[in-house]
């Protein structure tokens, strides 16, 4: 079974702190998303990466940056934590090639009070 | 115009009837079109994709896509209230593999 494990389900974090959340998939598969979900909005890609150091911007990039120094491992930062970053964040991972179905982690439930 | 939509919910039906929820896209060069399932607090999971025009079935799910009218379509037969999720359509372009989502339709089996 495909496995894509987020470090944390539930992360509470100060405003303006530095938020560093973790993403590791044990398939080896290229393509790496972090996504997050919010009532009524559905699921908005925030960046992806298609291979080792590459990244992409998502549609809602602004107050994120993302790390993938690692094939397995996804990091996704949160420079200046602010509380309209309060969401689920979840994590995805997937092979290569038009069609191939995203397998995703169990989710992080991020609050920034 | 949002670039997937989906028909707005929340959605309710009988134990045994069929569910059919809907879903467009904006953009023609969509080549791979995705249903996932999201029980309340749980992640997403595949339960269909289609990337060409018709129907594909699998068990009591089938999906139809039509390209001409940017539409696809999930219809769940004999409905279950194991069914009861919220449904997400899922639309990729490229070859990353890269997903748009739709804002998913919440769906309600009631015995």
């Amino acid at each position: 079974d495909v496995k894509v494990t987020q470090s944390s389900r539930y992360l509470v974090k100060r405003t303006g702190e530095k938020v560093f959340l973790e993403c590791v998939q044990d398939m080896d598969h290229e393509n790496m998303f972090w996504y997050r979900q919010d009532p009524g909005l559905g699921l908005r890609l925030i960046y992806f990466s298609y291979d080792v150091k590459m990244k992409e911007k998502g549609d809602i990039p602004e107050g994120y940056s993302v790390s993938r120094e690692k094939k397995e491992r996804f990091s996704l930062i949160l420079e200046s934590a602010s509380t309209n970053q309060t969401s689920m964040y979840l994590c995805a991972s997937g092979r290569a090639g038009v069609g191939t179905e995203a397998f995703f982690g169990q989710g992080t439930r991020l609050t920034v009070v | 115009q949002k670039e997937v939509e989906q028909n707005s919910g929340p959605l309710s039906v009988p134990e045994g009837a069929i569910a059919s929820l809907n879903c467009t896209y904006s953009d023609r060069g969509s080549q791979s079109f995705f249903w996932y399932r999201q029980y309340s607090g749980k992640s997403p999971e595949l339960i269909m994709f289609i990337y060409s025009n018709g129907d594909k079935e699998d068990g009591r799910f089938t999906a139809q896509l039509n390209k001409a009218s940017q539409y696809v379509s999930l219809l769940i037969r004999d409905s279950q209230p194991s069914d009861s999720a919220t449904y997400l359509c899922a639309v990729s372009r490229t070859s990353y593999g890269k997903l748009t989502f739709g804002q998913g339709t919440i769906l309600t089996v009631h015995p």
